[in-house]
């Protein structure tokens, strides 16, 4: 089993939809990353959280460290939101930067 | 830079060449994180420096892969004598300090992509 499981694999919203993408994580953790890679390979970092929750335009990110659980949220869906989205944890005690990645959500917004 | 930026973005390399990647960070950026991605799936730790220390190198695969920060800002990852499991996009991040239990924001680059024939 990985340590890190994302929910759905691949995800397919019509625009202005609201989009919910699961992190489940099996270690003790000391952060958590949401990314975003577009076609082409380029990853942009959107939020890295700790506890609680974090807001950034129509993104939303959640986390519960007791039920080991993290949510990202993209309200009022665009097709520009169309990219893989990553999940990756910091394992307690690991160095910084060794993080270990969920396998990615696809998501596809149509317009 | 702007940005961290890698090159080349594409290699292709014949089985058993040796590679070279080269990764520049962004500008005063302490830490320095390789990644290996292949395709279809999520990126794997490859190797962390702070400065020109290389604090964890946990992750490279095999002794044919060696990364190099000597003087704390640029990077290069070699791998020699290539092989086909070696085709991966290679990833290079950067962030500023390398302290604090969370850590902070993590910049990537482009990626280098490397196929091995």
């Amino acid at each position: 089993k990985n340590e890190v499981e994302q929910s759905p694999q691949n995800l397919t919203a019509q625009e202005g939809e609201f989009i919910t993408i699961n992190c489940s994580y099996s270690v003790g953790i000391s952060a958590l990353h949401w990314l975003q890679q577009h076609p082409g390979g380029g990853i942009v970092s959107l939020f890295m959280l700790s506890s609680g929750k974090k807001k950034h335009g129509r993104l939303i990110a959640t986390i519960n460290i007791q039920e080991k659980h993290s949510s990202l949220h993209i309200t009022a869906s665009h097709p520009r939101d169309s990219a893989v989205y990553i999940c990756a944890v910091r394992r307690d005690g690991g160095s910084q930067g060794n993080l270990i990645f969920g396998k990615g959500t696809k998501l596809s917004v149509k317009p | 830079g702007a940005g961290v930026s890698q090159s080349p973005r594409y290699k292709v390399a014949k089985r058993g060449q040796d590679v070279a990647l080269r990764c520049d960070p962004i500008s005063g950026h302490v830490s320095l994180f390789w990644y290996q991605q292949a395709l279809g799936q999520g990126p794997e730790f490859l190797t962390y420096f702070q400065n020109e220390a290389q604090l964890d190198k946990s992750g490279l695969p095999s002794d044919r892969f060696f990364a190099e920060r000597p003087e704390g800002s640029v990077s290069t990852l070699k791998i020699q004598r290539t092989q086909q499991e070696d085709s991966a996009v290679y990833l290079c991040a950067s962030s500023l300090v390398g302290r604090g239990a969370g850590g902070n924001t993590i910049y990537f680059g482009e990626g280098s992509w490397l196929t091995v024939v």
